[in-house]
Parts: C-alpha cells; sequence; structure tokens
C-alpha cells in the first residue's frame, strides 16, 4: 500500500488560510487521496478527496500537484472548531480499506 | 437521522472477560467497518462486512468476531479480553466500499479498557 507522510502538528491563527501537506511519492494510477479529520473526543468525519484535479466544497479545497506525489489540504478561514488531526490517505476508490496514518494535528489560535 | 450509533460508550473489562460492542447505521448504508484507534495513533481496521451477509478480516483482526446482524447491524465480540485490546473502537458505515464516490460515516467510539 502506498503510504503517506504528513508533519506531526501545525499551528495556525483563527480566520487566517492553512495549508496542510501531504507527500505520496509511492502513488499509483488509481489511487485516490482522501482527507479526514477527527475533532477532539469524536469519530472521523470526511473532509475531501480528489483523483487528479484539485476540488473544492464548503469545508476545504484540495490542491493535488502535477506529478500527484503531493497534496495539500486548504482551510480558507481557520476556526477553533477546525482544531482537529487531519489525515491524509490513500486508497485504490474502491477497496473502502483506509489505512489512517497519525496525521497532522492542527492547532488554532485565537 | 441518527447516523452511526454505538453502545456501550465505556466498559471496563477484566482480562478473560467477553463482551460485545453494538453498532447501527440508520442510513440504509450496504458496507460497515469496526476500527480501533490505540492512544496516539490513527486508526486500525479490524473486520469490514462489504454487504449484509458478508464479513472479511481488516489489518488487526485476532482476538476479534463479527456478526453482521442485519443490513442495519454490525457487532464486534471480544472472545477473552486481554490488555493489549484496551483502546477506543469505532464503527463506521458507507454506501458501499467504493471509496472513490462514497464517504464513511463514523460513530462516536466506544472506549473500552482492560484490566
Amino acid at each position: 500500500d502506498a503510504k503517506t507522510t504528513q508533519p506531526n502538528s501545525m499551528e495556525s491563527n483563527e480566520e487566517e488560510p492553512v495549508h496542510l501537506p501531504c507527500n505520496h511519492s509511492t502513488i499509483s494510477g488509481t489511487d485516490y487521496i482522501h482527507w479526514y479529520r477527527q475533532l477532539p473526543s469524536q469519530g472521523p468525519e470526511y473532509v475531501i478527496h480528489g483523483l487528479t484535479s484539485n476540488v473544492n466544497n464548503r469545508m476545504a479545497s484540495l490542491a493535488i500537484a502535477e506529478d500527484r506525489k503531493s497534496s495539500t489540504l486548504i482551510l480558507h478561514r481557520a476556526t477553533l472548531r477546525d482544531a482537529a488531526v487531519y489525515y491524509c490517505i490513500l486508497d485504490s476508490g474502491n477497496t473502502g480499506k483506509l489505512i489512517f496514518g497519525q496525521g497532522t494535528t492542527l492547532q488554532v489560535k485565537p | 437521522n441518527a447516523g452511526v450509533t454505538q453502545t456501550p460508550k465505556f466498559q471496563v473489562l477484566k482480562t478473560g472477560q467477553s463482551m460485545t460492542l453494538q453498532c447501527a447505521q440508520d442510513m440504509n448504508h450496504n458496507s460497515m467497518y469496526w476500527y480501533r484507534q490505540d492512544p496516539g495513533m490513527g486508526l486500525r481496521l479490524i473486520y469490514y462486512s462489504a454487504s449484509e451477509g458478508t464479513t472479511d478480516k481488516g489489518e488487526v483482526p485476532n482476538g476479534y468476531n463479527v456478526s453482521r446482524l442485519n443490513k442495519r447491524e454490525f457487532s464486534l465480540r471480544l472472545e477473552s479480553a486481554a490488555p493489549s485490546q484496551t483502546s477506543v473502537y469505532f464503527c463506521a458505515s458507507s454506501a458501499t466500499m467504493a471509496s472513490a464516490f462514497y464517504e464513511q460515516y463514523f460513530g462516536p467510539g466506544t472506549r473500552l479498557t482492560v484490566t
């Protein structure tokens, strides 16, 4: 299985944009890039996913490098509620067997 | 919609005791999953059920059994609990296992301590 590498932690100020990086240099052509986040004492929740093109939804944007070896989750205006562990996950798109690494712990300062 | 519900929220067991963790979803999803999360770690897949009537092992199945009781319910059983099974257990569901199209929805978790 292709692996992802994320920084252990990041800090942001409230109402500023946040760029969360993820490296996946061994990604295969059929792997989708998924992002989930886990708020304190809760189960994970879906954020966004994509294959090749950049994606936007109401929660975030996903920017995928042209060679697909890295991607960036963008939170446009961080709020205190966005403080969570963010997981970058690769999956072929039809297995559903998500492999969660340790993720990036995002702190948001008021 | 309640989404994915899990019972109990907390449980303390002695080594060797057995218990069943219950999970139910009201989204008419075909696929369901059990994960465990150890302190400071990501989630690891224990078992999954692609559809009603099927179950398969995930990454860490040893010491566990599962039952897909019907489309709504997927239970996880510990036959003889061990301290190494102290963890937070999450149940999840998705419309199908095609993660390209369908996200997983997670329950609130069951915090299990085995002494």
